[in-house]
């Protein structure tokens, strides 16, 4: 089966710099969401869309933005980054128009490392 | 504000024998209940829910997790476990069915089975 698809896997970029991380959902998957784990941490979440608006919104930086486009995939866009934006960002997708609660499925995410 | 708690960091069992993974949970309503499962460099595989209905709910890979409201406790369990199963335990809450909640994680446990 079709799971949620990241790219890059691995993104090594300096302080400062930018980068946009992509997401592509599940088929027919209306919501996806965007999610940081720091090194032996649990997953935080940061943004979600459903139906390419912005649903619920957690820990996100001001640096950071994302949105959701017409064919349902996402960008996370990152600006100005830290040292302490290294971390393994990982996109989730679901059913958002369900009546009971659908399970989140995860993408293999994307390891951002800032030198 | 609703919370995860995994009161163990690691869980070591040896193959063949039961093991439990445990989680209890604070959310004001109804609670969402996943496990997810996460080995290295990958990403959190969906085991299993509790939404509503009977407590004992039967997941992925021979894994069930019991709902307790009166101790708001959702604590995974193997029959038998086996040296594959060894990988990185989350337990999640979502406190509404709106599409695009974030799922609130617990901090993890490392389960280790040994042959």
């Amino acid at each position: 089966a079709a799971g949620v698809i990241q790219s890059p896997r691995h993104l090594i970029k300096e302080k400062r710099e930018t980068a946009t991380l992509k997401c592509y959902p599940i088929p027919r998957h209306d919501t996806v969401y965007w999610y940081q784990q720091g090194p032996g941490q649990d997953p935080q979440f940061l943004i979600s869309f459903y139906e390419k608006m912005q649903s619920d919104k957690g820990s996100i930086p001001d640096r950071f933005s994302a949105q959701q486009f017409s064919d349902y995939h996402s960008e996370l866009n990152m600006s100005s980054l830290e040292l302490g934006d290294s971390a393994l960002y990982f996109c989730a997708s679901s059913l958002g128009h369900s009546s009971l609660a659908q399970p989140q499925h995860f993408g293999d995410g994307t390891r951002l490392s800032i030198l | 504000a609703q919370s995860v708690a995994q009161p163990e960091d690691q869980v070591n069992v040896a193959e063949g024998n039961p093991l439990t993974v445990k989680c209890t949970y604070s959310v004001s309503g109804n609670p969402y209940l996943f496990w997810y499962v996460q080995y290295p460099n990958r990403g959190l595989q969906f085991l299993l829910k509790y939404i509503t209905g009977d407590n004992l709910v039967k997941g992925s890979y021979g894994f069930e997790a019991e709902f307790n409201k009166s101790q708001t406790s959702f604590h995974l369990k193997k029959p038998s476990a086996l040296v594959s199963d060894s990988a990185l335990y989350f337990c999640a809450v979502r406190a509404t069915n709106q599409a695009g909640t974030a799922l609130i994680f617990g901090k993890g446990t490392t389960l280790s089975v040994s042959s």
